[in-house]
């Protein structure tokens, strides 16, 4: 099973939205609605953001939305702020299998 | 509030088995709906989830590592325990544990534990 395939890197200036993308395959993204995304800062453990395509846990941002169209879901961060810079990890199940992307390194200009 | 903290050592040789506990605290390891699984990240790469398992034993497992892979649950300690064996250099990574709801996210994670192969 691959990894799913994400930008390495994205920016935006404070305010601004952004987008990060997640492309698996049918096998996987494509085949269910269970995609979860992640936030990481250095040093950190992941946390959190998304489930199950685009429900926030208690607590996370409204800033914070995910979707998915076909075979790609994606995390859409709104209103920027410099806190926000961190990488970003989607995940998905695949069938007794759980697969990751390889990770979004966010910027905030 | 649900706490999960790895332990473990933190060099193991070339060839041996890396074993490495959880131990959760803040909640019943024994909830139903609630797998508990490992998750590894090597220095400055991706995350690469290795297995899951539920209280009453049933586990999943990644099936690139599945032949090296071992997870086991001590319910009565509210543990549960990874061992990973014939460690190569490529093993070396943080190595982090995790709620899991079956099928779906995982949440919380522990803090990570970091285990180097070297002889």
């Amino acid at each position: 099973q691959s990894a799913l395939t994400q930008p390495a890197s994205v920016s935006g200036s404070p305010g601004q939205s952004i987008t990060i993308s997640c492309t698996g395959t049918s096998s996987d993204v494509g085949s269910y609605n269970l995609v979860s995304w992640y936030q990481q800062h250095p040093g950190k453990a992941p946390k959190l953001m998304i489930y199950e395509g685009s429900k926030r846990p208690s607590g996370v941002s409204n800033r914070f939305s995910g979707s998915k169209s076909g075979n790609t879901a994606s995390l859409t961060i709104s209103g920027l702020q410099a806190e926000d810079e961190a990488d970003y990890y989607c995940c998905s199940y695949a069938g007794s299998n759980w697969v990751f992307g390889g990770g979004t390194k966010l910027t905030v200009l | 509030q649900l706490q999960l903290q790895e332990s473990g050592p933190g060099l193991v040789k070339p060839s041996e088995t890396l074993s490495l506990t959880c131990t959760v605290s803040g909640g019943s390891i024994s909830s139903s709906s609630y797998y508990w699984g490992w998750i590894r990240q090597p220095p400055g790469k991706g995350l690469e989830w290795i297995g899951s398992i539920y209280y009453s034993g049933s586990t999943y497992y990644n099936p690139s590592l599945k032949s090296r892979v071992t997870i086991s649950v001590d319910t009565s300690k509210n543990q549960f325990s990874l061992k990973l064996s014939s460690v190569t250099a490529a093993d070396t990574a943080v190595y982090y544990c995790a709620r899991h709801v079956e099928y779906d996210w995982f949440d919380p994670w522990g803090q990570g534990t970091l285990v180097t192969v070297s002889s």
